[in-house]
């Protein structure tokens, strides 16, 4: 079965530093990859999502992603951090094919905390 | 633009009893998801309806049925509530297709006592 991994339950940056989120994906063919936003009492929200075409990805709020085949990775990135940023991000899959291609699997998410 | 309703927003049960968790969406969404989210363990699949009328089972079936009752509404339901079933519940829907975006509701919380 499809499944991705984050690296990294929590991690903690300071305001205008690098985010670097990981999240690694088990599959032979390169799926669908998406990631997602959790804010505090609230639902999901998509970031951005992989489709093939294009290995760099962006998405909203400054967040961007790169597909990588060669290490079955799709890391989301923010240059600089912002305090608006701290919420919790999950890396999702579908596969790309066949009777199951209907599911969305999600990571067990991690939690960024931005500090001043 | 509503998207994705989910009623109740919170819920305690004892334990035995049991309820039904409603989603409706107005996105004319195809699929349907419910998922149940527990502190680091992030969110887990339960059931999801690719269209109507088929609903399969997700990595975490078991003391839950499922009801795709029309294209909008998706239903839970805990027939015999155990505690292990406390957490928070998310239904999501989205456009057939797996490269499409899913939308989530606000989430139920629910506690077994």
């Amino acid at each position: 079965a499809q499944s991705v991994t984050q690296l990294g339950s929590h991690v903690s940056v300071s305001e205008g530093a690098l985010v670097l989120l990981r999240c690694n994906y088990s599959s032979s063919v390169p799926p669908y990859l998406f990631w997602y936003v959790q804010y505090p009492n609230q639902g999901l929200q998509l970031l951005l999502k992989y489709t093939s075409a294009a290995t760099l990805v962006k998405g909203i709020n400054g967040f961007e992603a790169e597909f990588k085949k060669s290490e079955t990775s799709f890391h989301l990135t923010k240059p600089s951090a912002h305090m608006s940023d701290a919420a919790e991000y999950f890396c999702a899959v579908s596969p790309e094919g066949g009777g199951s291609n209907y599911k969305l699997t999600f990571g067990k998410g991690t939690l960024l905390t931005v500090n001043p | 633009n509503a998207g994705v309703t989910q009623t109740p927003k919170f819920q305690v049960l004892k334990t035995g009893q049991s309820m039904t968790l409603q989603c409706a969406q107005d996105m004319n969404h195809n699929s349907m998801y419910w998922y149940r989210q527990d502190p680091g363990m992030g969110l887990r699949l339960i059931y999801y309806s690719a269209s109507e009328g088929t609903t399969d089972k997700g990595e975490v079936p078991n003391g839950y049925n499922v009801s795709r009752l029309n294209k909008r509404e998706f239903s839970l339901r805990l027939e015999s509530a155990a505690p292990s079933q406390t957490s928070v519940y998310f239904c999501a829907s989205r456009v057939r297709g797996p490269n499409t975006e899913a939308f989530f509701g606000q989430g139920t919380r629910l506690t077994v006592v």
